[in-house]
């Protein structure tokens, strides 16, 4: 079973500039988060699919940030324009239920570096 | 929303060594932990997991657990690590009722021959 798959690695951009990050969630797992690390700090939520809706999207920190999950399968988190204080990992996971219930895990993918100079 | 602290930024350890890794966690009437880590280049990965039960948990790769609700702590041991051990440990909590989950700062473990 292919894990969960983000893209691109790292990039790094300048201020004012867009980045597009992009989530591949284990096949048939409904439920789609983002998560991020900023400069070594915890890893926190930024926000919830449920297949193609948006769940709870109280941890993303402005407008600047869209993110999309057309079609319920893979999801975009775009930066537009990006900041310095946007630098940090971004990391995506995916589940069949939500995390507490049971046997279901969280499996988080390797994050995407995101530097903006 | 809970907090985690992870008390520890930086564990060096010598191999075959034990280590214990601590979690403290804002205190609520009950919680579910965790315990992820991230290996050089590669994503988080669960190690272990309380929801109810047992208060000693036992994970994968040898490592093992105990949730102490009147200390709000789930400090993670291993009793003898190994040079593949190296690599940063996140203690994680969240509320029955909630799935997100809130992380602490991160622990990075550094084993030595």
């Amino acid at each position: 079973e292919a894990g969960v798959t983000q893209f691109p690695s790292h990039s790094v951009i300048e201020k004012g500039q867009t980045v597009t990050l992009r989530c591949d969630p284990i096949s048939g797992h409904d439920n789609l988060y983002w998560y991020r690390r900023v400069m070594g700090k915890e890893i926190k939520f930024l926000l919830h699919f449920v297949k193609e809706s948006k769940q709870d999207e109280s941890g993303m920190p402005n407008n600047r940030f869209l993110a999309e999950r057309t079609g319920g399968t893979y999801s975009t988190l775009k930066v537009q324009p990006a900041e310095l204080e946007d630098s940090g990992v971004y990391f995506c996971a995916s589940s069949q239920g939500t995390v507490f219930q049971g046997a279901n895990v969280l499996t988080f993918g390797a994050g995407s570096r995101l530097t903006v100079l | 929303a809970q907090s985690v602290t992870q008390l520890d930024s930086q564990v060096p350890v010598f191999e075959e060594a034990p280590v214990e890794l601590r979690c403290n966690y804002s205190s609520s009437v009950s919680v579910y932990l965790f315990w992820y880590v991230q290996y050089p280049n590669q994503g988080l990965q669960l190690l272990l997991k309380y929801l109810s039960g047992s208060t000693l948990v036992k994970g994968i790769n040898g490592f093992e657990a105990e949730f102490n609700k009147s200390q709000t702590s789930f400090h993670l041991r291993k009793p003898s690590v190994h040079i593949s051990d190296t690599a940063e440990y996140f203690c994680a909590v969240s509320d029955p009722d909630d799935y997100k989950l809130s992380f602490g700062a991160g622990t990075t473990v550094t084993v030595r021959a």
